[in-house]
């Protein structure tokens, strides 16, 4: 069965340092690679997405994911990050051929000023 | 466009009780999710909705729980009788171009 692994659960960074958050996938072929951003009391929202191609994709406030398909994963990462980066992180996959979303556990962002 | 819209955005309810949550998706969308957000078990889709059809409800607990799609700019997910294990976070979500979803601001449930 398809799933979706973020063994991180809780990530703590100083203000300013990078950040790398981890996402790993089980599915036999290349699915649909998503991250999305909850921040507290909302609902989550688009960061970035990967379907094919180039590898290292850009999504909105500074962040990045790689896909690298040799460890299935989609690894998220900004180069400096900010106080209102705080909040829980969403890696999903959606295998090809469905719109069924499958989401991991999430990883909860704190950032100390 | 005002996005998904969830009302109510909270409900109070006591066990036993029916609770009816409703959904307005994007207009243009054609797959609208239901999840369900809980601590223990972080977010569930519960059923979604291709042109209005039910495509996959697995993840429905039980027959407690139902949802319906009667046209494509409403939904709602009823839940009777409501118990307190079903106190969560619901969220309704509907399907843009190229696969992203909009979620809606959430109904924050409490059944006692």
């Amino acid at each position: 069965a398809q799933s979706v692994t973020q063994p991180d659960i809780h990530i703590t960074v100083s203000e300013g340092a990078s950040l790398e958050l981890r996402c790993n996938y089980s599915y036999g072929a290349t699915p649909y690679l998503f991250w999305y951003v909850q921040s507290p009391g909302q609902g989550l929202q688009l960061l970035l997405k990967y379907f094919s191609g180039d590898t290292l994709v850009q999504g909105i406030k500074g962040f990045e994911a790689e896909f690298k398909r040799s460890q299935s994963s989609f690894n998220l990462r900004k180069p400096s990050v900010h106080w209102s980066d705080a909040a829980e992180y969403f890696c999903a996959v959606v295998p090809s051929g469905t719109y069924k979303y499958i989401f991991g556990t999430g990883t909860r962002l704190k950032v100390l000023a | 466009d005002a996005g998904v819209i969830q009302s109510p955005r909270h409900e109070v309810t006591e066990m036993g009780q029916e609770v009816t949550l409703r959904c307005k998706p994007i207009s243009g969308h054609n797959s609208l999710f239901w999840y369900r957000q809980t601590m223990m078990r972080g977010l569930e889709l519960l059923i979604y909705f291709n042109n209005n059809v039910p495509i996959d409800d697995s993840g429905m607990p039980e027959d407690r729980f139902s949802a319906k799609m009667p046209n494509a700019s409403f939904s709602t997910l009823k839940i009777q009788p409501s118990e307190p294990r079903d106190s969560a976070v619901y969220f309704c979500a509907s399907l843009g171009v190229d696969y992203e979803q909009y979620f809606g601001p959430g109904t924050r449930l409490t059944v006692t």
